[in-house]
């Protein structure tokens, strides 16, 4: 299995623009998950789909941020208009949500700088 | 809500063992799992512990106490690849969710 994959790996881009980071789980996978990571505020979980229907998007910073989940191999996490202080790394994860243990596999994540 | 702690750093000699505490505090909870991320990298699962006990991996062992709201990872005959951040997470027994601690930066050194 490829793993989960997330496009683009590294984003510079100022501020004001519009910036979409692409994720794809893996197959079989019915959880979905965004979280951003700093060295201030460490890793957060920005949202959470399951079964491509967000469950919990209480992290989402404002309304400049939004994310989508179209169908079970595709989700994008869109900020517009984007600011300096969005600069992160952003992860996708994905897990196949069971009744026990349950291990969330991430991608490799997205530099994103915003000048 | 959800809030776990960790000790910031932790600094051992290869081939010692480390251990690495987490204190949780949850509304709700359905288990504790072990991630470890190397700089530049993702997190990548290490361990979990739906019960009480030792769960162990190879080198990697996990202990929990529910009844103190306590586990730790066990890391034995560290090697230098071993030095990495490490968190501690818990599951919300409602959901997928998992709330991360704010890591342990392990220092392995010769």
């Amino acid at each position: 299995d490829a793993g989960v994959i997330q496009s683009p790996r590294h984003e510079v881009t100022e501020m004001g623009q519009e910036v979409t980071l692409r994720c794809k789980p893996i197959s079989g996978h019915n959880s979905l998950f965004w979280y951003r990571q700093t060295m201030m505020r460490g890793l957060e979980l920005l949202i959470y789909f399951n079964n491509n229907v967000p469950i919990d998007d209480s992290g989402m910073p404002e309304d400049r941020f939004s994310a989508k989940m179209p169908n079970a191999s595709f989700s994008t996490l869109k900020i517009q208009p984007s600011e300096p202080r969005d600069s992160a790394v952003y992860f996708c994860a994905s897990s196949l949500r069971t009744s026990g243990k349950e291990t969330q596999y991430f991608g490799p994540g997205t530099r994103l700088l915003v000048l | 809500g959800q809030s776990l702690e960790q000790p910031s750093e932790v600094t051992a000699v290869e081939g010692a063992i480390v251990q690495i505490n987490c204190t949780y505090q949850t509304s709700g909870f359905y288990g504790l799992s072990w991630y470890q991320q190397h700089d530049g990298g993702a997190p990548t699962f290490l361990s979990y512990n739906g019960l009480d006990g030792l769960e162990e991996t190879g080198r990697f062992s996990s202990f929990l106490s529910r009844s103190d709201s306590y586990g730790y990872l066990l890391i034995q005959e560290l090697q230098m690849k071993d030095s990495a951040s490490y968190f501690c997470a818990v599951r919300d027994g409602t959901a997928s969710k998992l709330t991360f601690g704010t890591g342990t930066r392990l220092q392995v050194t010769l």
